[in-house]
């Protein structure tokens, strides 16, 4: 285990449901990060988290919500998704001070219908 | 403008031979340059990174170069096997307050046996 665990790996949601994505890590890190990977397209930075403050949000829609309630858990809450949104959504964590490489999770393959 | 160019998209080589995937970008600031590996169904790893006060580091057969006056880096993977092929991300970081990455559109690489 790496260390960053997503749950659950695979999502499939309809466009009326809410549903949450899960990510830990027990690295001691106190930043973590909300990526979106689509195919043909760079990783799309969503949320940063330093210290459980949200410290930058990359013009992502409001229907999706993150939640960091402490420097070891991070949540994307999802509601009202489109198909475009169909995506894997990667977690990532890093020290906050200075500049490190990620530790990503594995991901959670999420599928709007 | 904030996001990085890389090159090629896919490379496929012959066992043995070497691979170069490039990177460029505008930002004077950005002064560390991770590249992961994310191979097929996975999560993306370091694999090597650079900050931008060295020209060069290198790791077994892997290493990266860093032109700081041309805004490029660029990875090198010599003596290429099989277990080489993958999908590979530059990134950069702009330094600041936050320790964000912003990645390049990846490079499919294929080592043929």
């Amino acid at each position: 285990e790496t260390g960053v665990t997503q749950t659950p790996r695979h999502l499939v949601m309809g466009m009326t449901n809410k549903k949450s994505l899960k990510c830990e890590q027990h690295l001691g890190h106190n930043a973590m990060y909300w990526y979106k990977q689509s195919a043909k397209k760079p990783l799309e930075l969503m949320f940063v988290y330093s210290l459980e403050e949200r410290v930058e949000n990359n013009s992502v829609p409001s229907r999706f919500s993150p939640e960091c309630p402490n420097s070891s858990h991070l949540f994307l809450h999802l509601h009202t998704l489109q198909p475009e949104d169909s995506a894997l959504y990667l977690c990532a964590s890093s020290q906050t001070t200075g500049s490190y490489g990620y530790t990503f999770g594995s991901g959670t393959r999420l599928t709007v219908v | 403008g904030e996001n990085v160019e890389q090159h090629p998209s896919t490379l496929s080589v012959q066992e043995g031979d070497s691979a170069v995937i490039k990177c460029t970008y505008s930002d004077s600031a950005s002064n560390y340059f991770p590249w992961y590996k994310q191979e097929l169904g996975k999560r993306p790893q370091l694999i090597i990174d650079i900050r931008s006060n060295v020209g060069e580091k290198k790791d077994q057969r892997i290493a990266v170069t860093l032109n700081k006056t041309a805004k490029h880096f660029s990875l090198h993977i010599t003596e290429t096997q099989p277990e080489d092929s993958a999908v590979y991300f530059c990134a950069r970081s702009p330094g600041g307050a936050t320790n964000k990455l912003i990645f390049g559109t990846g490079t499919l690489l294929a080592v043929q046996p």
